[in-house]
Order: structure tokens, then C-alpha cells, then sequence
């Protein structure tokens, strides 16, 4: 079974430049989700779809974050403009479903914002 | 404010001998908790989950135990070994919507 694919694995932009980040879940997960980890931190939820559909992004910086799930499959986040405090490891995850269900994590893409 | 606390950056241990990885939490609400190990250039992996009406489970080497009066859980590594050596993050969840809050994680050193 494949993994959690994500793309690029590495990125290094100048402040107020864009960025976009790609995932591809495990087939079949309904469920996805996009983290922020910075450095010496744990993972940060910041959005979680179901399917298409967007579960909670309480936590997502809507001035400059924006994520989409077309199709309910593949998804992109996005970072328009980006700022240091911006650099991390963005990291996605996927789960059958929402609530019990284990996260399947990708290896991540570590972002650095000069 | 930090719901999910590893007070310890890093630990570490002789082969064969017992890791103690330690976490503690402030939200009652939290009824289900995790461990993740992570490697250098990889994403987390789940470890071992307990729910919040068992105060241990078991797999393996690997053991998890819940107090819950405490707000506080531990991962029990016994005997480890060299390739145990990563990053150990601890995670809760509130059942309502599998959205995880994560410790800062525990670097375990396992020396030959």
C-alpha cells in the first residue's frame, strides 16, 4: 500500500514570495490533514478536511494560509505571502475516517523563508 | 497555552535497559491518547494508543499507562534498542473529530 506522498520535499522562498505544497493521501482515506511542526515543536493541526468538505481550520492563518481538497482527494496548500516565521516542516496525513481512526503521516515538506 | 506537555527534550538510555518517555495534559476533555515515533526526514508513525477508560495497554516491547487523576501518561519502552533511538511524540484526542494536540516530543538516545 502506498504511503502519504508529498511534494516538494524541500523549499526555500524570500519573505512575501508564494508557496504551494501538494498531497496525495492513501487511497480510499476520506480524511486529511495538514500540519505545521516547527522547530523543537510537535505537529500543529492546521486544517482537516473530510473529503471535500473542511472539518475545522480554527487554527489556519486565513490572511495568508489557504488549502483546498479538490475531488476529495489530492490537496494543495498554500502560502501567500510568506513570512520567517513561516519556515517549518509542513506535514500531511490521512485517515480512513474522522474520530479513532490512526493518521497516516507523509514525510513532510520543510519550508525555509529567508 | 500548551495542553500537551513533554517536559524532558531528550533522554537518554543504555541498550537493553527501560526508556520511560513521560507526558502530561491539562484538558479533561482529552479521552484518547497516542505515541508517535519520528525519524530524521520522515513523518510521524504511530506507536501505541490507549483510551482513556484502560490505565495500561500493551504491544510488544512498547507499553502505555494512563492516570488519569494525574493528567499523566508514559510510554514504556523495555528492552531497547539501538533502533528505538528517534523523536517520541505524545498526542490527545477528544473523540470529537479525530483532531490531535501534540506534546513537543522526547528525543531518545539508545547507546550500544
Amino acid at each position: 500500500e502506498a504511503g502519504v506522498a508529498q511534494s516538494p520535499r524541500y523549499k526555500i522562498i524570500e519573505k512575501r514570495q508564494s508557496v504551494a505544497f501538494w498531497c496525495n493521501p492513501i487511497s480510499g482515506h476520506a480524511t486529511l490533514y495538514w500540519y505545521q511542526q516547527i522547530l523543537g515543536q510537535g505537529p500543529k493541526l492546521l486544517i482537516q478536511f473530510q473529503n471535500n468538505g473542511v472539518v475545522d481550520d480554527s487554527q489556519l492563518p486565513k490572511d495568508r494560509f489557504s488549502a483546498e481538497r479538490l475531488k476529495g482527494v489530492d490537496s494543495t496548500l498554500k502560502i501567500q505571502p510568506a513570512k520567517l516565521e513561516d519556515s517549518a516542516v509542513y506535514l500531511c496525513a490521512s485517515s480512513l475516517g474522522a474520530g479513532g481512526y490512526e493518521q497516516y503521516f507523509g514525510p513532510g515538506t520543510r519550508l525555509t523563508v529567508t | 497555552d500548551q495542553q500537551v506537555k513533554q517536559n524532558s527534550p531528550s533522554l537518554s538510555v543504555q541498550e537493553g535497559r527501560i526508556s520511560i518517555l513521560n507526558c502530561d495534559y491539562t484538558n479533561s476533555m482529552f479521552d484518547y491518547f497516542l505515541w508517535y515515533k519520528k525519524y530524521p526526514a520522515e513523518g510521524p508513525t504511530f506507536l501505541i494508543s490507549i483510551s482513556s477508560i484502560k490505565d495500561k495497554n500493551e504491544d510488544g516491547r512498547f507499553t502505555v499507562f494512563l492516570n488519569k487523576s494525574a493528567k499523566h501518561l508514559s510510554l514504556h519502552i523495555v528492552p531497547s534498542q539501538p533502533g528505538d533511538s528517534a523523536v517520541y511524540f505524545c498526542a490527545a484526542d477528544n473523540n470529537a473529530g479525530n483532531m490531535l494536540t501534540f506534546g513537543g516530543g522526547t528525543r531518545l538516545m539508545v547507546k550500544p
